[in-house]
């Protein structure tokens, strides 16, 4: 069993939906993060949170501690929004998601 | 944010030939490097952990007579892939240390080996 389970594991929405992506853990953690990879390869660090809310423009992630759940959500999702969505956590090292692939359909 | 460079960001060599990876942070100093591995549809996997002026540390199942790794200085950390194989093609990526905070990477290397 992986220490760090995402779902979905796919995701087709059109322009303009709601999308969020889950994440669940099951190793303590300090932190947890979400990062985006492009379709080159490159990842970027969206969130780091251990606890409550965060939100930066269309972008807002939770943290449950005690559930040990997360979420990403995307508000009013764009095209350029397409990526792969990865949830990490952590801890004495990371340990990684094996990542959402969302495609946002014009 | 932090400023983390890896060269080449794509590579294509011949099977036996051997092949360097370079990562540097730009604008601090990373006592401790990640090198991780993703292969297509997967996760990215922890491969070793090298530590500047120390021997790197591999994960089970890693061989580090195969993926050298030397931290010689505070902003540079090298993989180098020794005697590639077909199977060693991937996407090797690292990403500096530091403590909890907030996690950076490199820009990835996709290694191709025919």
């Amino acid at each position: 069993k992986n220490e760090v389970e995402q779902s979905p594991q796919n995701l087709t929405a059109q322009e303009g939906e709601f999308i969020t992506i889950n994440c669940s853990y099951s190793v303590g953690i300090s932190a947890l993060h979400w990062l985006q990879q492009h379709p080159g390869g490159g990842i970027v660090s969206l969130f780091m949170l251990s606890s409550g809310k965060k939100k930066h423009g269309r972008l807002i992630a939770t943290i449950n501690i005690q559930e040990k759940h997360s979420s990403l959500h995307i508000t009013a999702s764009h095209p350029r929004d397409s990526a792969v969505y990865i949830c990490a956590v952590s801890g004495n090292q990371f340990y990684f998601g094996t990542g959402t692939s969302l495609t946002v359909i014009p | 944010g932090a400023v983390v460079s890896q060269h080449p960001s794509r590579v294509i060599c011949k099977s036996g030939t051997s092949v360097k990876i370079e990562c540097r942070s730009l604008d601090f100093q990373a006592t401790t490097m990640f090198w991780y591995r993703q292969f297509p549809k997967q996760s990215l996997m922890l491969m070793a952990t090298s530590n500047e002026g120390s021997k790197a540390t591999y994960e089970q199942g890693v061989e580090k007579d195969k993926f050298l790794i030397n931290h010689a200085s505070l902003t540079l950390s090298t993989l180098t892939v020794t005697s590639a194989h077909p199977e060693d093609s991937s996407f090797y990526i690292c990403s500096p240390g530091r403590g909890n905070t907030e996690a950076f990477f490199g820009q990835g290397t996709r290694l191709t080996v025919v």
